[in-house]
Parts: structure tokens; C-alpha cells; sequence
């Protein structure tokens, strides 16, 4: 069973809603990833927090907006999205420092579904 | 060329048989590899980080050759539950916290 809990499992919004998805880890890692994964594809990354600083943000467009509020807490703010954003959107989380300590512990996803 | 690559597949195995995926990375600097499994509509999880010696763990072995910037991973014996989707993962050396992932093997291990 995963180690970092992500919430809502599932998650339909119409394009003018705003909705947050959440992610928790009580590993103590100190990195966490937001992904998101197209069927069929392999998971993309979007954004780092290392050490509760985002570290990388992979040209996202502004209407997912990242949070970490601290060490175990990661949340996407969504707002204004589109059909194409459809997608199985995975946190993960990993001990940062680099090497081996990078190792993905992933959640479970939130299949989102915009209308 | 893509930064990791893997041959989609799918492998189409039947029970007991020996298979072998591999991979190729473009960075030389790399330092951090790994297997990922997938099943369908689950998240990736951890099969095995590769050193450079190679590593095994129960039926799965993990290899590594830097000279040829190659990864392969064999599963001997293969089970019906061992069919999934196997993630290649390989760090992105300049750039901390980033891992590249493959597009993924997918595997069908039949009776």
C-alpha cells in the first residue's frame, strides 16, 4: 500500500470550476512531484518542491497552481481548465539530496475528467 | 533522440518464460536508475533501483552498462501477475529532482 495518500480518487469539474487537489506523505521526504500521466503514456512531470521551495515548474500553464503549505502537504489548485487537461494527475514524493534518495514513492492518483 | 528510450512492446509471453527489456539513456552523467511497474490505471510503483554491478531480487535482475549507457532488466519464470507495464527511469543529471521516464514495455505473460 502507498505511503503518500492523494485525495480526491476521482474528480469531474466543468472548464469555469475551481477545484484543489491534494496530496499527503508522512515519510519525511523532503521532495514532492506533482505528474500527469495520458493514458498510455508515461507520467509527466509538472513541478518540485524540494524542501517546501518549488524547485522546477515545467512550463505548466497558470491555471494549475501548486502549493506546499509544509514538508508533508502538497495541493494543486485547478482553475479554468480545459477538456485536453483530462488526465490521471500522480504526487509522489522522494527524500531529495539526489542519487538513490530520488527514488518516486507515488499515490494513487486523482483521475480527473473536465467537461 | 529521446533522453530515455524503451521498445513499447508488447511482449507477449507465456508462463514460465524468460524476458528481457531494455533501455538506453542519452546523458553519460547519469547516476540514478530504476524500474518502475505499472499496472493499468494504478500509479508506478518501485521494482528495483539498478547499480552498477547489477542487483537481483528474487526472479528480477537488473543491469547496468555505462559504456553503452544501457539498463535491462530480466524476469525469469514470469507469472500472470507479472504482466504490466515496465517504467524505465533514469535521472536528469543538471537538473536535481527530475527523472526522466520511459514510454514503458508493456508485457502480457499468457497461461
Amino acid at each position: 500500500d502507498t505511503e503518500v495518500t492523494q485525495t480526491p480518487k476521482h474528480l469531474v469539474m466543468g472548464m469555469t470550476n475551481k477545484k484543489s487537489l491534494k496530496c499527503e506523505q508522512h515519510m519525511g521526504h523532503r521532495a514532492m512531484y506533482w505528474y500527469k500521466q495520458k493514458a498510455k503514456k508515461p507520467p509527466e512531470l509538472m513541478f518540485v518542491y524540494s524542501y517546501e521551495k518549488l524547485s522546477i515548474n515545467e512550463s505548466v500553464p497558470s491555471r494549475f497552481s501548486p502549493e506546499c503549505p509544509n514538508s508533508s502537504l502538497l495541493n494543486l489548485h485547478l482553475h479554468a481548465l480545459q477538456p485536453e487537461d483530462s488526465a490521471l494527475y500522480l504526487c509522489a514524493s522522494s527524500q531529495a539530496g539526489g542519487g538513490q534518495r530520488e527514488k518516486l514513492f507515488f499515490g494513487s492518483g486523482t483521475q480527473l475528467s473536465v467537461l | 533522440r529521446k533522453e530515455v528510450e524503451q521498445d513499447p512492446g508488447p511482449f507477449n509471453v507465456p508462463e514460465g518464460a524468460t524476458v528481457a527489456f531494455n533501455c538506453t539513456y542519452s546523458n553519460s552523467a547519469s547516476q540514478s536508475f530504476f524500474w518502475y511497474r505499472q499496472d493499468c490505471r494504478k500509479e508506478p510503483k518501485l521494482l528495483m533501483s539498478v547499480y552498477s554491478s547489477g542487483n537481483e531480487d528474487g526472479r528480477f535482475t537488473a543491469q547496468l552498462n555505462r559504456a553503452s549507457q544501457y539498463i535491462s532488466l530480466l524476469i525469469r519464470d514470469s507469472k500472470l501477475s507479472d504482466s504490466a507495464t515496465y517504467l524505465c527511469v533514469v535521472n536528469k543529471p543538471s537538473n536535481t529532482g527530475k527523472l526522466i521516464f520511459g514510454q514503458g514495455t508493456t508485457l502480457q505473460v499468457k497461461p
